[in-house]
């Protein structure tokens, strides 16, 4: 059973660099995609992008010229990187993976718990 | 990118009541690569249904899943009280990933 927890400040300055992490355990971290999700206060779901073992990316285009999401195999760890952030990331960051084989290939099968990460000054 | 619509935006039932809610695309969902997720207050969401119709690993028989192209429903058969929470539908099949932006089923 895989699990995914996130980490990193919960408290981000405008303009800053909001920098998260996700651990995890339970699963080869080679297997799967591993995505970054996020969720502002009451309301919906916005997917901001993926990477693969082999490093390959894949960025929501609405965010793509500020995030980069990265992978350190030899910490089984993902991280999310989001640059000039205003209040508008303001949000619950979820780690999610999904696996390309299966009956639910490529959906969002398990999931972190998620972290609110606020931008204030 | 794919444009997914959920209606109602809310849904007022009663515990044993049958649960239909929609989720329509602005294009067609490639392969049927549609999914539902349920999420609670304070949770993460969950994987309910997966290529329109495939209830994932441990997901109750009363949830059920339809549609092909632009088109798609979950149902839940007989509402239990610990199905009250937000559906969001999401749409796999083409870059970006794009969910709907959900539906809450409260209790009546």
């Amino acid at each position: 059973q895989v699990q995914l927890q996130e980490s990193g400040p919960g408290l981000v300055k405008p303009s800053e660099t909001l920098s998260l992490t996700c651990t995890v355990s339970g699963g080869s971290i080679g297997t799967y995609y591993w995505n970054w999700i996020r969720q502002p206060p009451g309301k919906g779901l916005e997917w901001i992008g993926y990477i693969y073992d082999s490093g390959s990316t894949n960025y929501n285009p609405s965010l793509k010229s500020r995030v980069t999401i990265s992978l350190d195999t030899s910490k089984n760890q993902i991280s999310l990187k989001l640059s000039s952030v205003t209040a508008a990331d303001t949000a619950v960051y979820y780690c999610a993976s999904f696996y390309t084989g299966g009956v639910c290939h490529r959906a969002f099968d398990y999931w972190g718990q998620g972290t609110l990460v606020t931008v204030s000054s | 990118e794919i444009v997914l619509t959920q209606s109602p935006g809310t849904l007022s039932l009663s515990p044993g009541e049958r649960a239909t809610l929609s989720c329509r695309a602005s294009q067609s969902v490639s392969s049927s690569y549609l999914a539902w997720y349920q999420q609670k207050p304070g949770q993460a969401p969950r994987l309910l249904i997966c290529g329109a119709s495939n209830r994932a690993t441990g997901i109750p028989d009363r949830f059920s899943g339809s549609g092909s192209g632009t088109d798609f429903t979950l149902t839940i058969s007989r509402l239990e009280p610990e199905d009250f929470a937000v559906y969001y539908c999401q749409q796999y099949g083409s870059s970006p990933r794009t969910f709907g932006q959900g539906t809450k089923v409260e209790i009546k």
